[in-house]
């Protein structure tokens, strides 16, 4: 049975880096799919972050591109999310998901998820 | 940019059925945007229903399907259950390796 694990600190500072895990068991992060990042900020609805296949190869959403960083370790079947300059509007439930892709076209859905992460950003 | 749009909220009654959608300021939906459902009861995560504009997950009930209408995605929950009181998003694959969440539908069974 796979399962993905989001783990981190649940409290972060304004204009500090955000940094969240996801550990997958039962399923290699080599195997072939992409692997992101989705967040919901309390009361709102859902945002995705980015994915990321083990190669390196990433897809970001262009709002957040400039702060989000993605990363595997398929030696810890884990992968990573960095995200810089948090402002309160980065408080949000984190999951971390697998994503179904398209060669040519990158993600399309989203096929597993983990029970997320709740971020706070605050002094 | 690019937003996708549902209906922020719908009432069904028990047994009823509802068509929930999923639309593009920017244009059509067709089968290219890779439409995808997702139901979300509250303090859970996603639970991914629809992809592929109409093929269920494993597991999911067929009195859930997916299709194209007009110039939409559609969810259709056919003989509404209580279980199905939840949120529901869509997501659209819209070019460029982007994927978009709509902002989501309050589903209430009464």
């Amino acid at each position: 049975q796979v399962q993905l694990q989001e783990s981190g600190p649940g409290l972060v500072k304004p204009s500090e880096t955000l940094s969240l895990s996801c550990n997958v068991s039962g399923y290699s992060l080599t195997l072939g799919h992409y692997w992101g990042w989705i967040r919901q900020p309390p009361g709102e609805g859902l945002e995705w972050i980015g994915s990321m296949f083990h190669s390196g190869n990433t897809y970001y959403n262009p709002s957040l591109k400039r702060r989000v960083t993605m990363s595997v370790d398929t030696s810890k079947n884990q992968l990573s999310l960095r995200l810089s300059s948090v402002t309160a509007a980065d408080t949000a439930m984190y999951y971390c998901a697998r994503t179904v892709y398209s060669v040519r076209l990158g993600p399309l859905h989203f096929d597993l998820w983990g029970r997320g992460i709740l971020v706070t950003v605050s002094s | 940019q690019t937003v996708v749009t549902q209906e922020p909220s719908f009432s069904v009654s028990p047994g009823g059925t509802v068509t929930l959608t999923c639309a593009l300021t920017s244009g059509s939906v067709s089968t290219n945007n890779y439409p995808s459902w997702y139901q979300q009861t509250p303090g859970q995560a996603p639970r991914t229903l629809i992809y592929y504009t109409d093929t269920r997950s494993s597991g999911v009930p067929d009195r859930f399907s997916g299709s194209i209408l007009g110039n939409k995605a559609a969810l259709t929950i056919t003989g509404a259950q209580a279980d199905d009181d939840s949120d529901y998003y869509c997501v659209l694959h819209i070019g460029s390796g982007t994927v978009v969440f709509g902002g989501g539908t309050k589903l209430t069974v009464l």
